[in-house]
């Protein structure tokens, strides 16, 4: 199983500036299935980024994936306040399917 | 339009039984994997269980094993999660989610249903 940790626990910055958000996985993702989520408060999880960089359908490329083996980033540029969310990382290569246990952008 | 729907929750009692369904419209479930994930009250997601587009492969996190079973119905376009000997710690919103394809993560989710375990 991989474990992923997710740091900072929580991240406080305005609209307008760019938030950086860090996954580390407990062994190397080697398939590339890294994915990021956001979710907003009562609301389901929603697709940002598959296979570490691939933005979903529809997502704007304020959003951007990077890293590889362990390490991976989640960079959102120009913050606005409707991205002021909870994120996860997720390892999708095969189950169980884990996730990291969050960053709250406030 | 393309989405999920999940309905069935409600409040169980310790030992009990639900049924929780997940309605896909725009789309059949024979031609996606599709999953089932948990949030907890203030926690972080996790996945329950999984089923491939065939319908062949089930597959179960350690916690659901044994007690909760994944299935579809004949006309492809509803998924079921029946939960049995329902413990506190299963308390939680569920929700379906699409496997997407070619190395996409899961596409799309339902907006989920409230699962409550207490006596």
């Amino acid at each position: 199983e991989i474990l992923l940790t997710q740091s900072p626990g929580a991240l406080s910055l305005s609209p307008g500036e760019r938030a950086t958000l860090s996954c580390r996985a407990s062994q190397r993702v080697t398939s590339g299935s890294l994915a990021w989520y956001q979710q907003r408060r009562g609301q389901a999880p929603r697709l940002l980024i598959s296979s570490i960089y691939i933005r979903a359908a529809g997502i704007p490329d304020k959003f951007s994936g990077s890293g590889s083996g362990t390490d991976f980033t989640l960079t959102i540029s120009r913050l606005e306040p409707e991205d002021f969310a909870l994120y996860y990382c997720q390892y999708y290569g095969g189950s169980p399917y884990t996730f990291g246990q969050g960053t709250k952008l406030e | 339009e393309v989405k999920l729907v999940e309905f069935g929750g409600g409040l169980e009692q310790p030992g009990g039984s639900l049924r929780l369904s997940c309605a896909a419209s725009g789309f059949t479930l024979d031609t996606y994997a599709m999953s089932w994930f948990r949030q907890a009250p203030g926690r972080g997601l996790e996945w329950v269980s999984s089923m491939s587009g065939t319908g062949a492969t089930k597959e179960y996190a350690d916690s659901v094993k044994g007690r909760f079973t994944i299935s579809r119905d004949i006309s492809k376009t509803t998924m079921f999660l029946q939960m049995e000997s329902l413990r506190a710690e299963d308390a939680a919103v569920y929700y379906c989610a699409r496997n997407g394809y070619n190395h996409i993560a899961f596409d799309m989710w339902g907006q989920g249903t409230k699962v409550t375990v207490s006596s």
